[in-house]
């Protein structure tokens, strides 16, 4: 059974680098079939794409944070990463990882909410 | 990039009525296009896939249409485990996009 799991802090500062990891079991990130993204949620609101990055260190971006997030990957540790920098109270949401294929995002890690307060 | 527009953004409804839930792309996607499921403190669940295909153990009261532009899902008889707020998700290119979303609610 595939599982990720996002950890890291729950609270950010204004200006800080928000950071998480996902854990992935069940199944290698080393995959040539899959993708993994980071997807956040606001509080009662609906869903917005982060980012993507497949092992071999192919990754993009939406556009509209691209210039503050960094995705990375740890194949061995089966791990990947969000760096979000320069936060603001508007990024305060919930962050959940997913593995993405050809037919869209099958598993999902449970979210996790980071807020951003001083 | 390619956007969603999904509507209605919530709807009220009783168990027993047909629900249908409409996605619109600004591009064609082909039939790449999936739906999902959320309650509230859970991750979204993956009820369709590929416009139209069911996900395995997901009931056979959803169901989905459209290809190109213009995508629907279908509850055909809503059942109390189905209110519940459902999104759409194109995956024909990066950046992936969700639709805003529609909150199904108890009438």
């Amino acid at each position: 059974q595939v599982q990720l799991q996002e950890s890291g802090p729950g609270l950010v500062k204004p200006s800080q680098t928000l950071s998480l990891t996902c854990t992935v079991s069940g199944a290698s990130i080393s995959s040539d079939d899959y993708h993994w993204s980071w997807i956040r949620q606001y509080p009662g609101k609906g869903l917005e794409w982060i980012g993507a990055i497949h092992y071999n260190g192919w990754t993009y971006y939406n556009p509209s944070l691209k210039s503050r997030v960094t995705i990375s990957v740890d194949t061995s540790k089966n791990q990947f990463s969000l760096n979000v920098n320069s936060v603001t109270a508007a990024d305060t949401a919930v962050y959940s990882c997913a593995r993405g294929g050809e037919r869209g995002y099958s598993y999902w890690g449970q979210g996790m909410l980071v807020t951003v307060s001083s | 990039d390619i956007q969603m527009t999904q509507s209605p953004s919530s709807l009220s409804a009783s168990v027993g009525d047909r629900v249908t839930i409409t996605c619109r792309a600004t591009q064609g996607i082909r039939n790449d296009l999936g739906w999902y499921q959320q309650k509230p403190g859970k991750a979204p669940k993956r009820l369709i896939y590929a416009a139209s295909s069911l996900q395995n153990g997901v009931p056979s009261r959803f169901s989905g249409s459209g290809s190109g532009t213009e995508f629907t899902l279908t509850i055909s008889s809503l059942q109390p485990e189905d209110f519940a707020s459902y999104y759409c998700l194109q995956y024909n290119s990066f950046p992936r996009t969700f639709g805003q979303g529609t909150k199904v609610e108890i009438k």
